[in-house]
């Protein structure tokens, strides 16, 4: 079955420094890929996807590249606000349906 | 565009009561809607998809007599727990899939059920 596997949380940062959050995934067929961001007491929004291999999803500074070979999909930020403290989701379609899978989730927490 | 919201945002109930949550697609239509359910600090988890006019497609281990949903207009899914326990106690999340194309879920900020 399909299944995302992201780095545990929580992530403490300061404010500017750089942000990598692992993710990795397990699929038959080629899936799309997604990275949600639900910020405090709101639902799950949509950051950024990518449908094929060798796409770069980008949105609001962050990035993630669809990497078949290792099949990954890490999210990185050159530069993270106080703002940008939420949970990250990395999730993948597949199927007939489209049905997302979701990573466990990684709380991020940016201090000024 | 593309808001989903649901009702109500949190409820307390009663061992054994049945509980209403309705999830609605505000500015759009919705054949697909879908269901989770969020452990604290889990990830979500697939209950069921619920297609509008049709009987819903519950996920493995989902007990469709106790999680009954009903996707009875384009832009309306309620998902009922019947005879709720604590173990039920949850926050529920919907999202929805636009009726004109596209993979994209739209995500409802969630109902926080609690059960005494």
């Amino acid at each position: 079955g399909n299944s995302v596997t992201q780095m545990e949380g929580p992530v403490t940062l300061s404010e500017e420094a750089f942000l990598t959050i692992n993710c990795t995934y397990t699929a038959t067929g080629y899936p799309s890929l997604f990275w949600y961001v639900q910020y405090p007491g709101e639902g799950l929004q949509l950051l950024l996807k990518a449908t094929k291999a060798d796409d770069k999803g980008s949105n609001k500074g962050f990035e993630a590249t669809y990497r078949k070979e290792t099949t990954s999909f890490h999210l990185e930020k050159g530069s993270v606000q106080v703002s940008d403290s939420a949970v990250y989701f990395c999730a993948l379609a597949s199927g007939s349906a489209r049905q997302l899978t979701f990573g466990s989730g990684t709380q991020l927490t940016v201090l000024p | 565009g593309a808001v989903v919201s649901q009702h109500p945002s949190r409820v307390i109930c009663k061992s054994g009561t049945s509980v209403k949550i309705e999830c609605r697609s505000l500015d759009f239509q919705a054949t697909t809607m879908f269901w989770y359910r969020q452990f604290p600090k889990k990830s979500l988890m697939l209950m069921a998809t619920s297609n509008e006019g049709s009987k819903a497609t519950y996920e493995q281990g989902v007990e469709k007599d106790k999680f009954l949903i009903n996707h009875a207009s384009l832009t309306l899914s309620t998902l009922t727990v019947t005879s709720a326990h604590p173990e039920d106690s949850s926050f529920y999340i919907c999202s929805a899939r636009r009726t004109s194309g596209g993979i994209e879920q739209f995500f409802g900020p969630g109902t926080r059920l609690t059960v005494l």
